[in-house]
């Protein structure tokens, strides 16, 4: 079965706080896809990053990072020195090699940036 | 470029009424993804295309929901009759492939309030 848990409902940070959200996935598959997208207030979902289950190593865009860990199932996203303007509710997603390209989302993280 | 244009944006009806929502992809992607999204959820797959053919509709409830992509391009949605659970945004994608590597990419969504 395929399945990715998003346990942190909520949080609320201070501005330039660092946050980290959770990602945890199962999957048979050895070839997966593992995705971030952010949802603001106005609904659309905005693609941040895609790894593959090949590659392991973190990734950093400006103020976001993201650490890939195959031996504990998690993808976990980092946010430095947080703004306002990162408030919005955040999906982690699966997809298998193969599958159709179906992606599979976690529940989101709603993140709360307070000045 | 363009992105994934859905329209309308919103949507009101009373129960057993009928409701359809379009979608268009983004130009040149072969394959268009419904999701529905309930509040506080993360968005599920209710049907895929690849061009004109269905590739997943398992998660659609046929009894009511149907969809169409019939030139390959732009997509529409029905709902018939309306459901008070079927109260959701209904998210439109587009990617240029079924692999599960490919990125997709999301429209601003419809969102329907069923009363």
């Amino acid at each position: 079965a395929q399945k990715v848990t998003q346990a942190q409902t909520e949080i609320s940070v201070v501005e330039k706080e660092d946050v980290t959200l959770d990602c945890v996935y199962e999957t048979r598959d050895t070839t997966y896809y593992l995705f971030w997208y952010k949802q603001p207030p106005s609904g659309e979902l905005v693609f941040l990053i895609r790894r593959n289950s090949f590659d392991e190593q973190n990734e950093i865009s400006g103020r976001y990072s993201w650490n890939f860990q195959k031996s504990t199932s998690s993808f976990n996203f980092t946010i430095t020195a947080s703004q306002v303007v990162d408030s919005a509710v955040y999906f982690c997603a699966l997809s298998n090699y193969n599958q159709g390209g179906k992606l599979i989302f976690g529940q989101g993280t709603e993140l709360s940036v307070k000045p | 470029e363009a992105g994934v244009a859905q329209s309308p944006r919103y949507k009101i009806i009373e129960k057993r009424q009928s409701v359809a929502f379009w979608c268009n992809p983004i130009s040149g992607h072969a394959t268009l993804y419904w999701y529905q999204q309930i509040l506080g959820q993360g968005p599920k797959l209710l049907i895929q295309f690849q061009n004109n053919g269905v590739v997943d509709d398992s998660q659609l409830p046929k009894d009511r929901f149907s969809a169409e992509r019939l030139k390959g391009v732009d997509s529409t949605l029905k709902i018939q009759p309306a459901k008070l659970e079927d109260s959701a945004v209904y998210l439109c994608a587009s990617s240029s492939g079924t692999s599960g590597e490919e990125t997709q990419y999301f429209g601003p969504g419809t969102r329907l309030l069923v009363l």
